[in-house]
């Protein structure tokens, strides 16, 4: 399907595991980014990336990696999963920085018990 | 920091009215404005964006950018029951940190 898709969209973890969420698209946009959305904090920048190979940190990136090996995919790997990072997680692309804004995923709910 | 603040709402308006949104940012240097429109357990959906002072209508959608004062605001001409949402403005500011930041959004309620 063309877009961009995320996976898998409900997710519940425990406490301490690692857990990744993925994003997929199909535009070869050059730009990626990943946000959580929490109740009063609106979404907030984790990562993103410029390219391939290419990425950086954003506004809350404590206790999250990413990588991206190809332009297509942009997954988010939360290395030891706590209580805080309970949240709905949105991936996003671009084709340029975002003069145009930016194409969101259709989100992962994730609950850490 | 860089911010955008957005009345959390709710905003109430009866359906056929106009309803109001409005937006304030920090970064004068700002470049690029835009509107999300996000209902309940969905994804933020672009339906607006506006580079230059001044209105861009769009259907029923108006955007208004005022940059002297740092505001932005969208205007939804007869309200409908399906524009009840949560709808986020979002600015790309200027200078090395040139990423999408969002407000926290206001939620929208039109009632029959």
């Amino acid at each position: 399907d063309a877009g961009i898709t995320q996976s898998p969209r409900y997710k519940i973890t425990e406490t301490g595991r690692q857990v990744t969420l993925m994003c997929h698209q199909t535009w070869s946009h050059s730009y990626m980014f990943w946000y959580r959305q929490d109740l009063g904090h609106g979404l907030r920048l984790i990562y993103y990336s410029a390219a391939a190979d290419i990425t950086d940190k954003g506004e809350v990136p404590d206790g999250y990696v990413v990588s991206r090996s190809k332009t297509e995919n942009f997954p988010l790997t939360l290395e030891s999963a706590t209580r805080s990072q309970t949240s709905v997680y949105f991936c996003a692309s671009s084709p340029d920085r975002g003069k145009n804004g930016y194409t969101f995923g259709s989100g992962t709910r994730l609950t850490v018990v | 920091q860089k911010e955008v603040e957005q009345n959390s709402g709710p905003l109430s308006v009866p359906e056929g009215a106009i309803a109001s949104l409005n937006c304030t940012y920090s970064d004068r240097g700002s470049q690029s404005f835009f509107w999300y429109r996000q209902y309940s357990g969905k994804s933020p959906e672009l339906i607006m964006f506006i580079y230059s002072n001044g209105d861009k209508e769009d259907g029923r959608f108006t955007a208004q950018l005022n940059k002297a004062s740092q505001y932005v605001s969208l205007l939804i001409r007869d309200s409908q029951p399906s524009d009840s949402a949560t709808y986020l403005c979002a600015v790309l500011p200027s200078g090395g940190y040139n990423k999408l930041i969002f407000g926290a959004g206001t939620r929208l309620a039109v009632h029959p």
